[in-house]
């Protein structure tokens, strides 16, 4: 079965600063994606970034990258130049190419502050 | 355009009775699912629609139960009410089936008393 984890329940950083929230993943797959969603105090799950298992280039979107270590079946996210928007729960998530679910982690809760 | 649309956003209800959520997807969007969001679970798949066909269901009894119809949108029921069915329940809708392009609604919290 595909699990997804998360270590960190809590993360805080300083407006502008760089932080790092951390997901591991265990499959015996080799065709997946991974996704890191963000939900807001408005409870819609937003997605902020993904990467194709295929693709050894981490994927960016602006000031959010990732660091995926297909090896180690590890899936960072950085988000840089951190703002009061980015707080938010942040959950990784793994779907299979070919699956018909997200398998989620349990989320890091990320306060940003001023 | 108009993003998915989950009704109604708080619901609270009396133990033993049945509820039914509604999830309007993403106009041209066929694909539906369904999952169910806890303090404790965390984020469980409970089912996935695609042109009004069930196409996989998640670990839950079978008070849980949905349907998708002509037009997409789609309803989940839970009959006979238990605490522990209080949740944010969330929607998402995609064109497809395959693993990208999926959108989220707001979710209904439904409290059970």
């Amino acid at each position: 079965a595909q699990t997804v984890t998360q270590s960190q329940p809590e993360m805080s950083v300083q407006e502008a600063e760089t932080v790092t929230l951390s997901c591991t993943y265990d499959t015996s797959e080799s065709d997946y994606y991974l996704f890191w969603y963000k939900q807001p105090p408005s409870r819609q799950m937003i997605l902020v970034i993904r990467q194709e298992a295929y693709k050894q280039q981490n994927a960016t979107e602006n000031r959010f990258s990732v660091n995926f270590q297909k090896a180690a079946k590890s899936f960072s996210l950085k988000i840089s130049d951190s703002q009061l928007g980015d707080a938010a729960m942040y959950f990784c998530a793994y779907r299979r190419n070919t699956g018909n679910q997200f398998y989620f982690g349990t989320g890091t809760s990320l306060t940003v502050i001023p | 355009k108009a993003g998915v649309t989950q009704t109604p956003r708080y619901l609270i209800k009396t133990r033993g009775q049945q509820v039914t959520l509604s999830c309007s997807p993403i106009s041209g969007h066929r694909s539906v699912s369904w999952y169910q969001q806890t303090p404790g679970q965390g984020l469980q798949f409970l089912f996935e629609y695609f042109s009004e066909t069930q196409r996989n269901k998640g670990n839950f009894p079978g008070r849980f139960s949905g349907r998708q119809f002509s037009n997409s949108r789609s309803e989940m029921n839970v009959s006979t009410l238990e605490l522990g069915d209080s949740a944010l329940y969330l929607c998402a809708s995609s064109l497809g089936t395959g693993p990208m392009g999926y959108t989220f609604g707001s979710g209904t919290r439904l409290t059970v008393v």
